[in-house]
Parts: structure tokens; sequence; C-alpha cells
């Protein structure tokens, strides 16, 4: 079946780091990529996507693109700020015959702190 | 626009009580899923509903049911409530077309005891 990992274990970063959060997939057929992002007390934000090989998700200075080749979509920021601070989620969505019914699998969430 | 509602927000339940909780989507969107979030792990995928008919089901035992209504708002169904099932439960709607993407709610804590 399809799976999603991310790296372990708690990110802390100082503001203006850089960053990557790694994701790695396995699944049947092409499926669609996402992060999803999840603020203390919420539910989720879908932060960026990409939806077929090469294709490189953008958003509020985040970005990952789809790499079918080594199976990753890692997140990257250039220079992060507190107000990143969250939980963030990789996640692939299967398709079935060209669609997708809107199933979702999660990795198991990554934590980013970042300190003034 | 509204985004996707989801309530109550909070609740606390005793072991063998019933729950229902309740999700209405996106305006025009047809298709809901539901995801129960335990505490530090990922969202797990329990069910999805489209035009009224279950598209999908996760690994999750008979207790849970869902159902969809004619204005797609949705219901999940617990059962004889077990302490395991203490989580955030996660309601998402997509407009079901091409590269559809979900749009969460704000979810659902529940708190068995």
């Amino acid at each position: 079946g399809n799976s999603v990992t991310q790296m372990e274990g708690p990110v802390t970063l100082s503001e203006e780091a850089f960053l990557t959060i790694n994701c790695t997939y396995t699944a049947t057929g092409y499926p669609s990529l996402f992060w999803y992002v999840q603020y203390p007390g919420e539910g989720l934000q879908l932060l960026l996507k990409a939806t077929k090989a090469d294709d490189k998700g953008s958003n509020k200075g985040f970005e990952a693109t789809y790499r079918k080749e080594t199976t990753s979509f890692h997140l990257e920021k250039g220079s992060v700020q507190v107000s990143d601070s969250a939980v963030y989620f990789c996640a692939l969505s299967d398709r079935a015959g060209g669609t997708s019914y809107g199933k979702l699998t999660f990795g198991q969430g990554t934590i980013l702190t970042v300190h003034p | 626009d509204a985004g996707v509602t989801q309530s109550p927000t909070h609740l606390i339940k005793t072991r063998g009580q019933h729950v229902t909780l309740r999700c209405s989507p996106i305006s025009g969107h047809k298709s809901v899923s539901w995801y129960q979030q335990v505490l530090g792990q990922g969202p797990q995928f329990i069910f999805q509903y489209y035009e009224k008919e279950e598209r999908g089901r996760g690994n999750f035992p008979d207790r849970f049911s869902a159902r969809q209504f004619p204005n797609y708002s949705s219901e999940l169904n617990v059962n004889a409530l077990l302490l395991g099932d203490s989580a955030l439960y996660l309601c998402a709607s997509s407009s079901l077309s091409g590269n559809t993407e979900a749009f969460f709610g704000q979810g659902t804590r529940l708190t068995v005891v």
C-alpha cells in the first residue's frame, strides 16, 4: 500500500536559518504530493502541492520538488521565521483512472520550532 | 466563502457511549472525507463519501460509520467508545475534479474518559 515517511524528530532552528524537512513516499501509480501545515489547536492547511514528476510546488517561501526517481518531496525554505513554528505533514493522494477520490496518506509529521 | 465547518469543536464522552460528529463541506464540494488524528501522529483515513455513497474506507472497526446527506454534509458516528478513540477528528472536503486537493476543517477534539 501507499506510505509516507518523514524525517524523525522535531526540528529546532534560529530565525533566518535554512529549513529542510525530508519526505519520501511509496505508492503505486502516479500520486499527487502535498505538504500540509498544522498550527497549535487548529486543523490542517494546505501549504503546497505537486501533481506530476519534476513539478515544483511553492507558497509563502516554501518549496518542494516532486522527484519520481528518488520518490521524494522534500520541503525547503531559505529563511524561516518564528511564525513558521508548526507541525508539517507530507502527504500523497492516490489516483485512480486519472482522478483522485481525495484519500490522503500522511506522514507522521515534523514539529518545527523557530527561535528568535 | 465559508470553509469546512465541524461541530462540536470539543466534547467529552464516557467509555461505551456513542458519539456523532458533523461536517459541512465547502459550498460546491461534493466529496467529504473523515480522518482520525491521534496526538503526535499524522491523520489516518477513516471514510470518504461522494454523492452520498461510500467511496473508500480505512482500517477502522465497524463501530465507526458515516453517511452523507443530500446537501453533502456528513456525519461520523462512533459506537461503544473506547479510550483509544480519543483523538482529533478531521473532516475534509474536495471538489473531485482532476487533481483534487482536500480542504480541512478545524476538527472535533473527542476525549473519552
